[in-house]
């Protein structure tokens, strides 16, 4: 069963403060993506990572695709309110449009 | 133009109705997809139609019957439905690739309540 665990599940910080949260796998997979997700919204997608070791950067998002590609990380540096929200990692390691979603990290921003 | 459109918006419905979810693209993708998001939870998958044929039926209820009447469009149908089934239905496109870089886009989705 191919799985995608999020870390942290939850994280509470001030505004201007960093963070990074994790998506680990073991299985390896074509390409990954990261979304946003707002209450009652759909995902909003933030990236695709494709090539194991590359690094896209988006504004303050910095997102890497491990060398193996089996594993991705989102950065943000200096966190802003509007960064709340739901954030999402998900891909088909099967090749058969069998996507799967990361368990999701909760990220609340504080003025 | 990355939008996939879905109505309606909101929907609230007795066990007994038969009601339908729309989705549409206009990206020229030939994958669509719905999943089914419960509060808190990522979404999970629950049919996928690869060139408007089902490829994919993630042992999903017969309740729930999937049609795509042609590449831009794809229906939900949702007859005698149960209120665990309440939940936010999410559409998603994609275009498959030959380097499997295929990106799924959303739509912003049905909040079903079943009552």
């Amino acid at each position: 069963t191919q799985l995608l665990e999020q870390s942290p599940q939850f994280l509470s910080i001030q505004e201007g403060e960093n963070l990074t949260v994790y998506c680990n796998s073991s299985s390896v997979f074509s390409s990954l993506q990261w979304y946003r997700q707002e209450p009652g919204e759909g995902p909003v997608l933030l990236v695709t990572v494709v090539t194991g070791g590359e690094v896209k950067k988006l504004k303050r998002l910095t997102f890497q695709f491990g060398d193996a590609r089996k594993d991705s990380s989102l950065h943000i540096t200096a966190a802003q309110p509007g960064d709340t929200g739901l954030y999402l990692c998900a891909g088909d390691a099967s090749g058969t449009y069998k996507y799967i979603f990361g368990t999701g990290t909760r990220l609340k921003v504080l003025a | 133009d990355t939008e996939v459109t879905q109505t309606p918006k909101h929907l609230v419905m007795g066990m007994t109705n038969k009601k339908s979810l729309k989705c549409e693209q206009h990206m020229g993708h030939r994958a669509m997809y719905w999943y089914k998001q419960k509060a808190k939870k990522p979404p999970e998958l629950m049919f996928v139609y690869s060139y408007e044929k089902l490829s994919i039926n993630e042992s999903v209820p017969s309740r729930f019957s999937p049609e795509c009447p042609n590449s831009s469009l794809l229906n939900l149908h949702l007859h005698a439905l149960q209120p665990e089934d309440s939940a936010l239905y999410l559409c998603a496109s994609s275009q498959p690739g030959q380097r499997r870089t295929d990106t799924q886009y959303f739509g912003p989705g049905t909040r079903l309540t079943v009552l």
